[in-house]
């Protein structure tokens, strides 16, 4: 079983909706968590850290569960420029670091 | 303005050809790291760094070296490149449980 588990999609959704990503993790002990957005070919760039009691940016909010093992990212007023892959991170301690595992990413196209 | 630089940005060379891709970060972060990108199999980590002289594995280090030297600089050595690490490599830095900044990332092409 893969450690970060993501559905690859892609979620292809009009301008407008509402869509949600989830990203489960296999080891309890992660203790850190991520959304980052990668566009074509480019960097990774941060979207959220994801904190136990749930938190939200603009049109972006992000949840934690951590009896299940998993986060959330809801999106919610989707633009065009959505419109890319969703990585989830988790951080989990091992041998006096954090060690970060990338989910393989979640793809959304957003259409007119 | 914070950073974490690579260079080259691109690479075309030839098999068995040393080459090293520079990685530098002005944060002041303990922590650094390289991946490669692959279609198909997302960013798999390579080598990361905690603390200037202190480096482990990550998923596929094979083929690869790495040093840190400076807390800065994370410079990642393919000794004999082959065409299977023709790939999209980043650097990425941050403190030791935070989010990570990346670099824009360098594309290597080995033929």
């Amino acid at each position: 079983r893969k450690e970060v588990e993501q559905d690859p999609g892609p979620f292809n959704v009009p301008e407008g909706a509402t869509v949600a990503f989830n990203c489960t993790y296999s080891n309890s002990a992660s203790q850190s968590f991520f959304w980052y957005r990668q566009d074509c070919r480019k960097e990774p760039k941060l979207l959220m850290s994801v904190y136990s009691s749930g938190n939200e940016d603009g049109r972006f909010t992000a949840q934690l569960n951590r009896a299940s093992q998993y986060i959330s990212l809801l999106i919610r007023d989707s633009k065009l420029s959505d419109s890319a892959t969703y990585l989830c991170v988790v951080r989990t301690p091992s041998g006096g670091s954090y060690i970060p595992t990338f989910g393989r990413g979640t793809s959304l196209i957003v259409h007119p | 303005e914070a950073q974490v630089t690579q260079n080259p940005r691109y690479l075309i060379t030839v098999t068995g050809k040393k080459l090293t891709v520079t990685c530098s970060q002005n944060m002041n972060h303990e922590y650094m790291s390289w991946y490669r990108q692959d279609p198909g199999l997302g960013l798999r980590q390579i080598y990361y760094s905690m603390n200037v002289e202190v480096t482990d594995k990550g998923d596929v280090p094979e083929g690869y070296k790495v040093s840190r030297k400076e807390k800065r600089n994370f410079p990642l050595i393919l000794e004999s490149p082959s065409p299977n690490q023709t790939s999209l490599y980043f650097c990425a830095s941050s403190p030791l449980n935070t989010a990570q900044h990346f670099g824009d990332g360098t594309r290597l092409s080995i033929l």
